[in-house]
């Protein structure tokens, strides 16, 4: 069971270039998000889903599109990358929408210059 | 208006003693949970430990337990005999269930505090 897995781990980009952060789960979650953590900012939602073909907007997500087109994979691509992406980006699944069980992937580090 | 609030970026605690980390928080949800997270120097999020709005009695993990205040909206993590292994950045975080402040199901997040664990 690999519960959820990002990749990459870590990224250095071009300012301008585009990348697609790939997030996949193997446990049928139907809630899956992304967050992103600077430093002294704790972890700030950027998108999220709470099943296939349905996505919605967190606290930062300018900058950032996502698609669900199926339960288990939850892509975040960076369609033209700045240096204020800089960071360490988290993906999270669980069942639904409630209860405590929430898995988070490893984190990529993602760096813009 | 912030709806975690961990007052403490920093904190020091002799190994072997206990250590209260704080969190407040802010949700007119009637149901909602809250979490703990370690995030040690690797960099992974780990969970300790959770509170339900319901829940009567206080949540414990081993040598975590959560000293839940409903009505001061209180959630203050206390770590007893701390280890040196216990160094790391702690966040309190809520999930509000029943989307009164439209973010039904999402985890948001306090700053965090750093523990660090004398030896």
């Amino acid at each position: 069971n690999a519960g959820v897995t990002q990749t990459p781990k870590f990224q250095v980009l071009k300012t301008g270039q585009s990348m697609t952060l790939q997030c996949a789960q193997d446990m049928n979650h139907e809630y899956m998000s992304w967050y992103r953590q600077d430093p002294g900012m704790g972890l700030r939602l950027i998108h999220y889903s709470v099943g296939a073909g349905i996505t919605d907007q967190g606290e930062v997500p300018n900058g950032y599109n996502v698609s669900r087109s199926t339960t288990e994979d939850f892509p975040l691509r960076l369609l033209s990358a700045a240096p204020s992406q800089t960071s360490v980006y988290f993906c999270a699944s669980s069942k639904g929408t409630g209860g405590n069980t929430i898995y988070f992937g490893e984190g990529s580090w993602l760096t813009v210059v | 208006a912030q709806k975690i609030t961990q007052t403490q970026p920093g904190m020091f605690v002799q190994e072997k003693e206990a250590v209260t980390l704080d969190c407040t928080y802010d949700t007119s949800d009637p149901s909602y949970g809250l979490f703990w997270y370690k995030q040690p120097s690797s960099g992974e999020m780990i969970f300790l430990i959770y509170q339900g709005s319901y829940d009567q009695q206080n949540a414990t993990e081993g040598r975590y337990s959560l000293n839940f205040q409903k009505a001061r909206k209180s959630a203050n993590l206390v770590i007893s005999a701390s280890q040196l292994g216990d160094s790391a950045m702690y966040f309190c975080a809520m999930r509000e269930f029943l989307n009164y402040g439209g973010s039904q199901g999402n985890l948001i997040f306090g700053k965090g505090t750093k523990l660090s664990v004398k030896p």
